[in-house]
């Protein structure tokens, strides 16, 4: 299973944009990459998947680059409630959805 | 409208008395997980059910057991909690086994052990 590794925690204010990264450098070549987002007393919810390149939606943004050994949530604008811990994950394809969750990024938007 | 439902939201329970968490899905999923959390800490897998294939993470102490009766429902059986179990304990399900399909997770059960 790749190993995730994101800085820990990260501030921003209300109306930024704010780049999480994370590091995978032994992703393997069917692997997808997730990201979760925590709120207190929550369980996680699913944000954005993606395999290369770019993914958008509604919430977020994905950049992954060509070799695949990291990626970039963008989440545009922020408000308070963004507040939360973001989790990148990379899951094996092909068997069981097995999870291992990194320690996340806790992300504080201030006012 | 919930479709992962964890009850209760909070356990207290006794040290070393036998406690039940449960988990109901309106998904039809065929995967259900369980994560225990810790204060502080990411999720923790500790089993997940593959229809009624049963599958154990290597280090979950034999003190956690799991049942999953029908599609839509799982339960998570503590035999002797101690005061180390005393986490969010998170359900959760996904389509299939595939890594591109998303878990969705509950609320969670806050078990507290006095």
């Amino acid at each position: 299973l790749a190993k995730t590794t994101q800085p820990i925690s990260m501030d921003s204010y209300e109306g930024q944009e704010v780049n999480i990264t994370c590091s995978h450098n032994n992703i393997a070549t069917n692997d997808y990459i997730t990201w979760y987002q925590q709120f207190p007393s929550q369980g996680p919810r699913f944000i954005i998947q993606g395999y290369k390149t770019k993914v958008t939606n509604e919430v977020a943004s994905l950049f992954i680059p060509a070799d695949r050994k990291s990626s970039t949530l963008s989440l545009p604008r922020v408000s308070l409630s963004d507040t939360a811990v973001y989790y990148c994950l990379v899951g094996v394809y092909g068997g069981y959805n097995k999870l291992i969750f990194g320690a996340g990024t806790r992300l504080a938007v201030h006012p | 409208d919930a479709m992962v439902i964890q009850n209760p939201r909070y356990q207290v329970t006794q040290f070393g008395k036998p406690v039940t968490l449960s988990c109901s899905q309106t998904l039809n999923h065929n995967v259900m997980y369980w994560y225990q959390q810790k204060s502080s800490q990411a999720p923790k897998l500790l089993f997940h059910y593959y229809d009624k294939d049963f599958n154990n993470e290597a280090d979950t102490p034999d003190n956690f057991q799991s049942r999953r009766p029908n599609t839509s429902f799982c339960f998570l059986d503590i035999r002797s909690p101690g005061l180390g179990d005393a986490a969010m304990y998170l359900c959760a399900t996904s389509r299939q086994g595939d890594s591109n399909q998303p878990q969705h997770f509950g609320d969670g059960t806050r078990l507290s052990i006095l």
